[in-house]
């Protein structure tokens, strides 16, 4: 049983590029949510897609966008990247929403 | 936005020692997780507990809901329970549902 997919592992942008990471689910989950973790700090959440629709969106700028397709797969897009976006991002999946979310490895994103 | 507190910030343990870790909430919550974060980053699933207790080997958690608090209980540490543990919670949504995490407990276990 295939848990929570992320790539890639690692990531170096610049400044003002722009960044898609992805994300497969949990096998049987239906639900993505997006977090970044600053270093030192606790997850904090992005946004949430279920049926290939955003679903709850954390405080964050229109920068960060997202997509979620037929197989439940989902991608992270981030645009016009700043030094302030180098985090660990964490995907997790679930059954629906409101149930226990199983959390990827992640993606070290590096802005220099 | 609900509020999620984890004490002690900071914990450093010999192997074998018993500990307990603390995680307050703000208010009321439909759902409670506790995880484990493994050096390289992974959070590793611990615990859905969003009432009462369970038992999972040397770990055991309670959640008291109507009082906004859960316990994490680690017996008998090892040096592989080094890392950071996190509490985070889900209140209930019409339309989605996010996890606030607290700031997380830094567990180090020496030998």
């Amino acid at each position: 049983d295939a848990g929570v997919t992320q790539s890639p592992t690692h990531l170096i942008k610049t400044r003002g590029q722009q960044v898609t990471l992805r994300c497969s689910p949990k096998s049987g989950h239906d639900t993505v949510s997006w977090y970044q973790q600053a270093l030192g700090q606790g997850p904090q959440f992005i946004f949430q897609y279920y049926e290939e629709e955003e679903r709850q969106r954390g405080n964050f700028p229109d920068r960060f966008s997202g997509h979620q397709f037929p197989n439940y797969s989902s991608e992270l897009n981030v645009n016009a990247l700043l030094l302030g976006d180098s985090a660990l991002y964490l995907c997790a999946s679930s059954f629906g929403w409101g149930y226990e979310q199983y959390f990827g490895p992640g993606t070290r994103l590096t802005v220099t | 936005g609900i509020q999620v507190e984890q004490s002690p910030p900071d914990l450093i343990l010999q192997e074998g020692a018993n500990s307990t870790l603390r995680c307050n909430f703000s208010d009321s919550v439909n759902n409670l997780q506790w995880f484990h974060q493994n050096p390289w980053g992974q959070l590793i699933n611990l615990f859905y507990i969003p009432s009462g207790t369970k038992q999972n080997g040397r770990l055991s958690a309670t959640t008291v809901a109507t009082e906004r608090y859960s316990l994490l209980y680690i017996s008998s540490s090892q040096t592989t329970d080094s890392g950071v543990y996190f509490c985070a919670v889900e209140q209930g949504e019409t339309s989605g549902s996010r996890l606030t995490f607290g700031e997380g407990t830094q567990l180090t276990v020496n030998p």
